[in-house]
């Protein structure tokens, strides 16, 4: 069974510019879950979605935003880019039930210049 | 809030050592808790969940309650066992995983 992937795996974009990144999950999957990983603070959840509705939310800027389609397929928008947005984005997919596991996919590497 | 805390960044050992990854919580309720692990070039992926209470490559950690910790132990490590690994909490049904920093295991020949 194909695992979750993301697109695109390297991103590079200026301050101020915005940004989406894409992420598939596995077939059956409805859950999909967003994370930033960077040095000094590890792994951060961004937020969930399950069947097109965000249902929990990290503590992040309105600048961080996401939506999830029909098919499961999520997307992540990061508007006026900051140097500190400079990370790896991780997308994880689930059943969504309650003790799910969830599976990652490999990442999107975002620098802003 | 939830919170997960990895003390240690680095440990490194010689194969054959035993490995403790301490990992503490705190959380007022009853928690979920998981250990995952990334080794070079690949992708994060569970390691062992504390509700399954098995071990994995070697692997334990055992929920406890009165000191909120949840501790990964091998009694021998090896080289394939050096990665980066972390901790993480589920608060309850559906929320979201808590991840501690995590720590990198090198384990020398």
């Amino acid at each position: 069974k194909a695992g979750v992937t993301q697109t695109p795996r390297y991103l590079i974009k200026t301050r101020g510019q915005q940004v989406t990144l894409s992420c598939s999950p596995i077939s059956g999957h409805r859950s999909v879950s967003w994370y930033q990983q960077t040095p000094g603070q590890g792994l951060q959840f961004l937020f969930e979605y399950f069947s097109e509705t965000q249902r929990n939310k990290g503590n992040f800027p309105g600048r961080f935003s996401g939506r999830q389609f029909s098919n499961s397929r999520s997307e992540m928008n990061v508007s006026t880019l900051e140097l500190g947005d400079s990370a790896l984005y991780l997308c994880a997919s689930s059943f969504g039930g309650a003790s799910d596991t969830q599976y990652f996919g490999p990442g999107t590497r975002l620098t802003v210049l | 809030a939830q919170r997960v805390t990895q003390p240690e960044k680095l440990l490194s050992v010689f194969k054959g050592a035993p490995v403790e990854l301490k990992c503490n919580y705190s959380y007022s309720g009853s928690p979920e808790l998981f250990w995952y692990v990334q080794y070079s070039r690949q992708r994060l992926q569970l390691l062992l969940r504390h509700i399954s209470r098995e071990s994995i490559k070697g692997f334990t950690a055992d929920l406890n309650k009165g000191e909120t910790s949840f501790h990964l132990k091998k009694p021998f490590a090896q080289e394939e066992d050096s990665a980066m690994y972390y901790c993480a909490l589920r608060a309850g049904a559906n929320s979201k995983l808590t991840f501690g920093k995590g720590i990198t295991l090198s384990v020398r020949p």
